[in-house]
């Protein structure tokens, strides 16, 4: 049974240019959370997601940041004209439907730097 | 008033011993709490849930949850060198579409 993916684990933008994350849930996981981790910082909740449906985005930035999980295929977090300000880690998570939501399990995180 | 509140500085204890951890939460209605480990550099790991009133112990773990004050603790007995990690606390927000909320952790040395 594999784990929470997710893709790229390292990824180098340009001020400017687009970054697209990607996360593939656990197998009967159907909740995707993003955190964003800056150093020495706490997980910053950005959103939460179910297939097809946005649950709670009142983390996300309300400019160049969306986020999507489609019936098909992995969950995206994207980053329009990146800035040095989105250097982070991006945390994405899975847990399975109401009863034990909170039992989340974490990918391994994908590194943005914006150069 | 932050939703998961950690407020503690890092935390050194020597081997062998008891390493105490609190978390505060805003939201009165939440009925689940959970604890994560996190090495620096690496993603959290869920180590402990718990639901109900009292303590609950899992190996050198013990959790303890008081809804009345709306606190949760972590101990960590005979405390190891590989214990020395971030530990983050997390609550389920009833009001917040029952997202999960992290407090911004405790890091916890272990000294051999």
């Amino acid at each position: 049974n594999a784990g929470v993916m997710q893709n790229p684990r390292h990824l180098v933008r340009r001020r400017g240019q687009e970054a697209r994350l990607r996360c593939s849930p656990m197998k009967g996981h159907s909740h995707v959370y993003w955190y964003r981790q800056l150093p020495e910082e706490g997980l910053k909740f950005m959103v939460y997601l179910q297939k097809e449906n946005i649950i709670d985005e009142s983390g996300m930035p309300k400019e160049r940041f969306s986020a999507e999980f489609p019936k098909e295929g992995p969950s995206i977090l994207r980053i329009q004209q990146v800035v040095r300000g989105d250097s982070a880690a991006y945390f994405c998570a899975s847990s399975p439907p109401t009863g034990r939501a909170g039992e989340a399990f974490f990918g391994q995180g994908t590194r943005l730097t914006v150069v | 008033q932050k939703e998961v509140e950690q407020n503690s500085g890092p935390l050194s204890v020597p081997e062998g011993a008891i390493a105490s951890l609190n978390c505060t939460y805003s939201d009165r209605g939440s009925q689940s709490f959970f604890w994560y480990r996190q090495y620096s550099g690496k993603s959290p790991e869920l180590i402990m849930s718990i639901y109900s009133n009292g303590d609950k112990e899992d190996g050198r773990f013990t959790a303890q949850l008081n809804k009345a004050s709306q606190y949760v603790s972590l101990l960590i007995r005979d405390s190891q060198p590989s214990d020395s990690a971030t530990y983050l606390c997390a609550v389920i927000i009833l009001y917040g579409n029952n997202r999960l909320a992290f407090g911004k952790g405790n890091q916890v040395v272990v000294i051999p």
